[in-house]
C-alpha cells in the first residue's frame, strides 16, 4: 500500500499570500488530520475531515481552513500568510481503527518571508 | 489547564543501554496513549499504543508503561542502537471516539556508538 503523500515538499511564501497544500491518504482510509509543527509548540491539530465533513477543528484562526474531496484526498489552505505559519504541516490519515493508529506524510515545510 | 510534559532535553546514552523516556500528563483521562518516532524532517512514525486499563505493553525491544495513577507513560527501549536516534512523541486520547490524540513535544534520543 503506498503511504500518505503530501505535496509540495517545500515551499516558499511572502506574507500576505495565500497557500494550498495537498494530501492523498492511504487508500481506504476516510479520515485525514492535518497538523502544524512547529519547535515552539509542538503538534498542534487544525482540523480532521471523514468523509468530505469536516467532523473536528482545533484552535487555529479562520485564515486555516480545509477540504476533503470524494476520493478522500484533501486540502488545506492558508490564507494571508503571517510569518508566524512558518512551520511543517502534516498530514496523517487513519481507518479510525482500534489502535487510532495515525499514519502521516512527509509534511510539507511552508517558510514565509 | 491541559499538559502533557516530556522531557525536552535530549536523553544521550551509550548503545547497548536502555533508554527510558517519560510522558507525564495533567488533567487529562486518556482512554489510550500512544508513542511515535520522529526523525528529522520526516513525519511521525506509529510505535505502540496502550489502553488506560493496560498496564505494560511490548514490541520486540519497545516497553511502554502506563500508569493512570501517577499520571505517567515511559517508555523503554532495551539494547539501544545509533539507529534509535530520534526524536520520540507521546500523544493522548481521550477518545470518546474523536481519535485526535493531543501530542507531547517529544523528547530528543541520541544513542552513542
Amino acid at each position: 500500500k503506498a503511504g500518505v503523500t503530501q505535496t509540495p515538499r517545500y515551499l516558499i511564501k511572502t506574507r500576505g499570500q495565500q497557500v494550498t497544500l495537498s494530501c492523498s491518504p492511504i487508500s481506504g482510509h476516510r479520515s485525514v488530520s492535518w497538523y502544524q509543527q512547529t519547535p515552539g509548540q509542538g503538534l498542534q491539530f487544525l482540523f480532521e475531515y471523514f468523509s468530505e465533513t469536516q467532523r473536528n477543528k482545533g484552535n487555529f484562526p479562520g485564515r486555516f481552513s480545509g477540504r476533503q474531496f470524494s476520493n478522500s484526498r484533501s486540502e488545506m489552505n492558508v490564507s494571508t500568510l503571517e510569518l508566524g505559519d512558518s512551520a511543517l504541516y502534516l498530514c496523517a490519515s487513519s481507518d479510525r481503527g482500534d489502535t487510532g493508529e495515525l499514519f502521516f506524510g512527509e509534511g510539507s515545510r511552508l517558510t514565509v518571508l | 489547564s491541559q499538559k502533557i510534559e516530556q522531557n525536552s532535553e535530549a536523553l544521550n546514552i551509550q548503545e547497548g543501554k536502555t533508554a527510558t523516556l517519560t510522558c507525564n500528563y495533567t488533567n487529562y483521562s486518556p482512554a489510550y496513549l500512544q508513542w511515535y518516532r520522529q526523525d528529522p524532517g520526516r513525519g511521525p512514525v506509529f510505535l505502540l499504543l496502550i489502553r488506560e486499563n493496560e498496564k505494560e505493553k511490548r514490541k520486540e525491544r519497545l516497553k511502554v508503561t502506563f500508569d493512570t495513577t501517577l499520571k505517567q507513560s515511559l517508555f523503554h527501549i532495551t539494547a539501544s542502537q545509533p539507529a534509535d536516534s530520534a526524536t520520540y512523541l507521546c500523544a493522548l486520547d481521550e477518545s470518546g471516539g474523536s481519535y485526535i490524540p493531543t501530542f507531547g513535544r517529544g523528547t530528543s534520543l541520541i544513542v552513542h556508538p
